[in-house]
């Protein structure tokens, strides 16, 4: 079967780093994205990876090992309004999306 | 990036009344469109996957006779939740598929809120 797993939870303090990680098992690859979503609202696009490495953008990095099944999003200089859940979905041969069941995180003053 | 408008934003209806919500590709040709419902503090679950001029693809689980889906152009596809219970108040979000960056990324609506009563 096809899996995404990321932690359920995570919390961490303003101003600080946090990396959200993610493992996947799924029939065929053809790219990592990472969502944010608030409370609320709709899913909004952070990042994509297809190839192995480190995608940097603003405040936000995402890497990929296709190797191992593995990403992780990395948040730096963390703000409030980075309070959100964040979903890891992979597409698959078919390129249908695999969605995770998001990491709500919690950022603390 | 690409923007994806839903209609209405919420909505409130009696039990066993139809509500049409309405997915529309702003500024791109979508010939994939997806249906998403999502339950409070839970994540998105595929509906069906709606593709211009031909028939819905639903998930497993999903009854295709209650959620009626139309992608009748490259811009619009409607989600038409039909004799509504209260077991169907959530939320409906839609995403459409642009293939032009090669990316087949996803751009979501802002999601459709259901309150049936």
């Amino acid at each position: 079967g096809q899996n995404i797993d990321q932690p359920t939870e995570m919390t961490a303090t303003e101003g600080a780093i946090v990396q959200i990680n993610c493992t996947y098992q799924t029939s065929g690859f053809n790219g990592l994205f990472w969502y944010q979503q608030h409370a609320g609202e709709a899913p909004t696009f952070l990042s994509y990876n297809v190839l192995d490495g480190l995608e940097e953008k603003g405040r936000f990095s995402s890497f990929l090992s296709r190797s191992k099944g593995y990403s992780y999003l990395l948040l730096k200089e963390l703000q409030m309004k980075d309070s959100a859940s964040y979903l890891c979905a992979v597409t698959d041969s078919n390129y249908q999306l695999i969605w995770g069941a998001g990491t709500k995180l919690i950022i603390k003053p | 990036g690409a923007v994806v408008s839903q209609h209405p934003s919420w909505v409130i209806c009696k039990s066993g009344t139809s509500v049409k919500i309405e997915c529309r590709s702003l500024d791109f040709q979508a010939t994939t469109m997806f249906w998403y419902r999502q339950f409070p503090k839970q994540s998105l679950m595929l509906m069906a996957t709606s593709n211009e001029g031909s028939k819905a693809t639903y998930e497993q689980g999903v009854e295709k006779d209650k959620f009626l889906i139309n992608h009748a152009s490259l811009t619009l596809s409607t989600l038409t939740v039909t004799s509504a219970h209260p077991e169907d108040s959530s939320f409906y979000i839609c995403s459409a598929r642009d293939v032009s960056g090669g990316h087949n990324e996803q751009f979501f609506g802002p999601g459709t809120r259901l309150t049936v009563l």
